[in-house]
C-alpha cells in the first residue's frame, strides 16, 4: 500500500513564476491537507480538502496560493507569483476521514526555493 | 480553536538515557493525540497516538501518557538509541473533526 506521494520533490523558481505541487493521497483516503514548514519551524496548517470540496482553508494566505482535489487526479497546492518568503517545505497529509477516523499520515514533502 | 504547546524545544541526551517531551492543550474537548518524528529531509512519521479514554499507551521503547484534567500528554522515550535523534511534534485534535492542531517541536539528540 503506498503512502502519500508528493512530487516535485525539489522544486526551484524565480521570482514572480508559478509553482505547482502535486500530492496523491494513500489509498483509500479522501481527506487531504497541506502544511508548511519553514526551516527550522514547526507544521503549520494551510487547507484541508475532501474531493472536490475545500473544507477549511483557514491556514491558507489570502493571495497567491490556490488548492484543489479534483475528482480524478492529484490534489494540487499552486502558489502563483512566488516571492522568496515562499520558500518552505510543503507537506501533503492524508486521512481515510469519517467514521475512520483523522489519524493523518504525511508525504515525504515538497522543498520550495525561489530565487 | 486548539492550541498545542511543546517542551521542550531541544533536548540532548545519552546514549541508553529516558527522554521525556511534553505538551499541553487548550480545548478540553480534544480526544486524539498523535506524535511524529520527523528525520532530516523527511516527511513526519506517525510513531504513536492515544485516544482519550485511555491514559496510557506502550509500544516497545515509546510510551505516552494523558492527564486530561491538566490537559496535557508526554511522549517518553526509553533505552534512547541515536536512531532516535529526530525532530519529535505532538498534536491534538477532535478523532472525527480534522482540524489537528501540532506542537512547535522538539529536536531530541542522543549522543553515543
Amino acid at each position: 500500500n503506498a503512502g502519500v506521494m508528493q512530487n516535485p520533490r525539489h522544486l526551484v523558481r524565480r521570482r514572480g513564476q508559478e509553482a505547482r505541487l502535486r500530492c496523491s493521497p494513500m489509498k483509500g483516503h479522501s481527506h487531504v491537507y497541506w502544511y508548511r514548514q519553514l526551516p527550522e519551524e514547526g507544521l503549520k496548517f494551510m487547507v484541508y480538502l475532501q474531493k472536490e470540496n475545500i473544507i477549511d482553508e483557514s491556514g491558507m494566505p489570502k493571495e497567491r496560493f490556490s488548492a484543489e482535489f479534483p475528482k480524478e487526479g492529484p490534489s494540487i497546492l499552486r502558489i502563483q507569483q512566488v516571492v522568496r518568503g515562499d520558500s518552505a517545505a510543503y507537506f501533503c497529509a492524508s486521512s481515510p476521514g469519517g467514521a475512520s477516523g483523522n489519524t493523518i499520515y504525511f508525504g515525504e514533502g515538497s522543498w520550495l526555493t525561489v530565487v | 480553536g486548539e492550541n498545542v504547546e511543546q517542551h521542550p524545544s531541544t533536548l540532548s541526551v545519552q546514549e541508553g538515557d529516558s527522554a521525556v517531551i511534553k505538551c499541553t492543550y487548550s480545548d478540553s474537548a480534544s480526544n486524539y493525540f498523535p506524535w511524529y518524528k520527523q528525520e532530516l529531509g523527511k516527511g513526519p512519521q506517525l510513531i504513536i497516538d492515544i485516544r482519550s479514554n485511555v491514559g496510557e499507551k506502550k509500544d516497545q521503547r515509546i510510551a505516552v501518557t494523558l492527564n486530561k484534567t491538566a490537559k496535557h500528554f508526554s511522549l517518553h522515550i526509553t533505552e534512547t538509541q541515536p536512531e532516535d535523534s529526530a525532530v519529535y511534534f505532538c498534536a491534538a485534535s477532535l478523532y472525527n473533526n480534522n482540524d489537528m492542531r501540532f506542537g512547535a517541536g522538539t529536536r531530541l539528540t542522543v549522543k553515543p
